[in-house]
């Protein structure tokens, strides 16, 4: 079946300029994650939606950084007036989380590269 | 709040070496625990899991024993390939309601024949 897909896989983008990337979860799956991955770094949570509740936006780095998630299913997270910090690895991931001590698997997305020039 | 410690990359080994690749936690309750990994140019998929204490997740010949009483779960695999040349992330979920998965920054592993 169709696992989580995102959009662009590449951008670059001038300093400044805003952009939207956009992620496409596995259908039925709740729960949807945004990360960032720069070069050579590991993984940074920057939000998480779960379902109709409230996201945990607790990783956002900036209020340059926003997302949403329209109809509990396909995500788009914005980057306005972009710095070149913000060159990396944007993954999206997604899992049919259930509630209590489920082992939910993620499923990540091939992620969206962007280059900030 | 919780996170994942993981031992600091890269880890060079020659091919059918013993692996070990060490993974704390903190948390409260009982998360449950993960590895994943990230083969070159590729995304990041599950390598295995476990949800409650004294578990043992395995999976291509990796183990990991999910230990209450150190909080760890270490990665290990007792005869490595190049094929196994990847980044490692250890991972938890929070118990108890909808909870975020936190991940550890990842650990390099090269494999050298």
């Amino acid at each position: 079946g169709a696992g989580v897909s995102q959009s662009p896989s590449n951008k670059v983008t001038e300093k400044g300029k805003d952009v939207e990337l956009r992620c496409d979860p596995i259908s039925g799956h709740t729960a949807l994650y945004w990360y960032r991955q720069s070069l050579g770094q590991g993984l940074e949570f920057l939000i998480y939606f779960q379902g109709n509740s409230a996201p945990d936006k607790s990783g956002l780095p900036s209020d340059r950084f926003s997302a949403e998630r329209t109809g509990g299913s396909v995500s788009t997270l914005t980057i306005q007036r972009t710095q070149q910090e913000d060159s990396a690895v944007y993954l999206c991931a997604s899992s049919p989380q259930g509630q209590g001590r489920v082992a939910e698997t993620q499923y990540f997305g091939p992620g969206t590269r962007l280059l900030v020039l | 709040g919780d996170s994942v410690t993981q031992m600091e990359g890269p880890v060079t080994l020659s091919e059918e070496a013993f692996l070990t690749i060490n993974c704390t936690y903190t948390a409260t309750g009982y998360p449950s625990l993960f590895w994943y990994v990230q083969y070159p140019g590729e995304g990041l998929q599950l390598l295995l899991k476990a949800t409650k204490a004294d578990d043992k997740g395995s999976n291509k010949g990796f183990e990991a024993t999910y230990r209450k009483e150190t909080t760890s779960f270490h990665l290990e695999k007792g005869s490595v390939q190049v094929s196994d040349s990847a980044v490692y992330f250890c991972a938890l979920r929070g118990s108890g309601g909808y909870q975020k998965v936190t991940f550890g920054t990842g650990t390099k592993l090269q494999v050298i024949p």
